[in-house]
């Protein structure tokens, strides 16, 4: 079956420092979507992309699509106490119906 | 628009209590719909997902069960509650693919937080 890692699982910064999350695919993706969970809250859909080599970006957030379509990135830029949350990656595979969620990244940002 | 409730927002329940959790979604027709559940601090586990009205595919064999009477509603139930029942249970949605195609972008609800004792 697919299998996915996203790491790190956790991530502690200061306000104002740069974070990335990585998420890497075992099989060729069809495409790749980012999810935000505040603490408390639910995941929220962030963004998807689904061309090979593709970069996007929200404001200070920065996501790329690996050339391979295997594994994706979100970057983000001077983070701020509002960023705090955990990001999941959810893999899409051709052919499937369901979304294949990574564990996570839990970022903490302290002011 | 689409919205998607979820009750209760919180349950705290014995061990070996039956358990029924409810799911709407409005705004939107024949959509496909989903059951997660969450441990503390940790990922999203798949539990059920249902592209059709009495369509049922489990991911996780375990004591829970799923069920779609309408088109816009998905429960899930137990018969006799473990501790290990214990979680943020999660209902989304997303598009139909088979009808509407392109995306699988998932919409969550709030969330109902169970708590077995």
């Amino acid at each position: 079956g697919q299998q996915v890692m996203q790491i790190p699982q956790y991530q502690h910064v200061q306000e104002g420092e740069d974070f990335t999350t990585y998420c890497n695919s075992s099989t060729t993706l069809s495409n790749i979507q980012w999810y935000k969970q505040r603490p408390g809250g639910h995941p929220v859909f962030l963004i998807q992309l689904v061309k090979s080599g593709e970069v996007k970006k929200q404001k200070r957030l920065t996501f790329q699509f690996g050339e391979a379509k295997k594994n994706s990135s979100l970057h983000i830029t001077a983070t701020q106490t509002t960023d705090v949350g955990t990001y999941f990656c959810a893999l899409s595979y051709s052919g499937y119906s369901t979304l294949t969620f990574g564990k996570g990244t839990m970022l903490l940002v302290s002011p | 628009s689409q919205t998607i409730h979820q009750w209760p927002a919180t349950l705290v329940q014995p061990v070996g209590s039956p358990l029924s959790l409810e799911c709407t979604v409005e705004g939107t027709s024949n959509p496909n719909l989903y059951w997660y559940r969450q441990a503390a601090g940790r990922g999203l586990q798949l539990l059920f997902y249902s592209v059709g009205i009495g369509q049922i595919s489990s991911e996780v064999p375990q004591n829970l069960s799923a069920s779609r009477p309408q088109d816009r509603q998905f429960i899930l139930s137990s018969k006799k509650l473990l501790l290990s029942d214990s979680g943020f249970y999660l209902c989304a949605w997303s598009r139909n693919l088979a009808v509407e195609g392109g995306e699988k972008t998932q919409y969550f609800g709030p969330g109902t937080r169970l708590l077995v004792l």
